[in-house]
Parts: structure tokens; C-alpha cells; sequence
């Protein structure tokens, strides 16, 4: 079946500019989570939805960053005015429920703020 | 502060040696434990997880990881390497309470495997 797909794959964006990504989990997985892979800080955990409970927004770096998941499938993670700090490679994850069970992963979004 | 520590940066092997990438956590309980590779290009993938039970866990291609307690470590092993099996391998944990399944990384352990 299909996986979790993410788009853009690749997005170049100029610092100060607005940016959306996109994550199109496993269908029927209730649990999506957000992790965002950089050079200097490694794999880290942004934001994590589980069906219509409030997500745990605990891992977004500032406030420019926010995330919502629309009729519990697709997430659009947004970052606003864009800094060259978040240059990274955006992932989406999915689980059938949280916790225990297996997240898969999607192929990510390569982000580069000029 | 809950972490992951992965020693090594970066392993080579001969492809048909033994591997054995290390891992040691830092948290308050035992965590769940996982290992998950990336290939160049491709998404994190699991190997194998530990929540509780045998402390020698099976996973796929191969692998296997054997938790420790005494000493917080989650060591991941393969006793022939293919060269396919390059790529980067990260140990991460996550909370047994809440259920939320948030994982921490570890920053990951590079393997390049030689012919």
C-alpha cells in the first residue's frame, strides 16, 4: 500500500518569506508526528497529533512554526518569516495508534532559506 | 535531561565482518528503544524495538540489539555485513508513559561498508 508521502520534496525559500509543507500519512493511521533533521542539531521532534486530542507542540523551536491536521489524515506544517536556521529536511511520521506501535516514515521535505 | 548517545560518527567495515554499532541513554525508567536506518535518498526506516521482555531483540535484515540495563546501553549487531547494509543507523528512545511515542534520536552512526 502506499506510504506516507510528503510535498514539496525539495523547497527553496528566501529568508523572511512564509512556507507550507505537506505530510499525507498511511491512511487510517490515527497518530502523525513531525521531526525535523538538521546538520548541527540532528534528528528532533517537532509536534505530534493522535486522532482529535490537542496536539503536543512541546519540540516547535518558536512561534513561528505551527502545524494542523485537517479531518485527522493531512498535516500542513507552516513556518512563518523564515530564517536560514531552518534550513533542514522536514519528516513526517505515522502510526496506527501512538505509542508502541511502528512509525513510518515519509521521504521528507528539503528545506534551504536563502 | 533524556538523551541518546551514539559514540561513533563514522564505522567502516569489510563487507562479511561482524558489525556492532553502540548506543547508551540516558532517562529516568527504561524507555522503548529502537534502531532505524537511513539509506542515501530513502526515509528512516525501524530495524527492531524493545519495550520489555527478552533483552535480545530480532529485527530485519539481519540485525539484532541487545538492551542492557546496567549498562543503558541498546548495542545493535550483525554478524555479516552486506554492502548494502551502508548507511546511517540511528538509536532512539521513547517515553513508556504518556503512550505519545515522541522519539529522540540519538545523532546517528554512519557506516560505510568496503568491498
Amino acid at each position: 500500500g502506499a506510504g506516507v508521502s510528503q510535498s514539496p520534496s525539495n523547497k527553496v525559500t528566501e529568508k523572511g518569506k512564509d512556507v507550507e509543507l505537506r505530510c499525507d500519512p498511511i491512511s487510517g493511521h490515527t497518530a502523525l508526528y513531525w521531526y525535523r533533521q538538521s546538520l548541527g542539531q540532528g534528528l528532533e521532534f517537532l509536534i505530534y497529533f493522535q486522532g482529535n486530542s490537542a496536539p503536543d507542540k512541546s519540540g516547535l523551536p518558536s512561534d513561528r512554526f505551527s502545524a494542523e491536521r485537517t479531518g485527522g489524515s493531512v498535516s500542513t506544517l507552516t513556518i512563518q518569516r523564515t530564517q536560514q536556521e531552518d534550513s533542514a529536511v522536514y519528516l513526517c511520521a505515522s502510526s496506527s495508534l501512538a505509542g508502541v506501535e511502528t512509525q513510518y516514515f515519509g521521504p521528507g521535505t528539503r528545506l534551504l532559506v536563502l | 535531561a533524556q538523551s541518546v548517545t551514539q559514540p561513533d560518527i563514522h564505522i567502516t567495515v569489510s563487507e562479511g565482518a561482524s558489525l556492532e554499532l553502540r548506543c547508551n541513554y540516558s532517562y529516568g525508567a527504561t524507555p522503548y528503544l529502537f534502531w532505524y536506518v537511513q539509506s542515501p535518498g530513502q526515509g528512516l526506516q525501524l530495524l527492531l524495538k524493545y519495550f520489555s521482555g527478552d533483552t535480545l531483540v530480532q529485527g530485519i535484515k539481519g540485525f539484532e540489539a541487545e538492551f542492557k540495563r546496567s549498562q543503558s546501553s541498546f548495542n545493535l549487531r550483525k554478524p555479516s555485513v552486506h554492502w548494502s547494509d551502508a548507511a546511517e543507523y540511528f538509536c532512539a528512545v521513547a517515553s513508556p508513559s504518556g503512550n505519545t511515542g515522541k522519539l529522540i534520536f540519538g545523532q546517528g552512526t554512519t557506516l560505510q561498508v568496503k568491498p
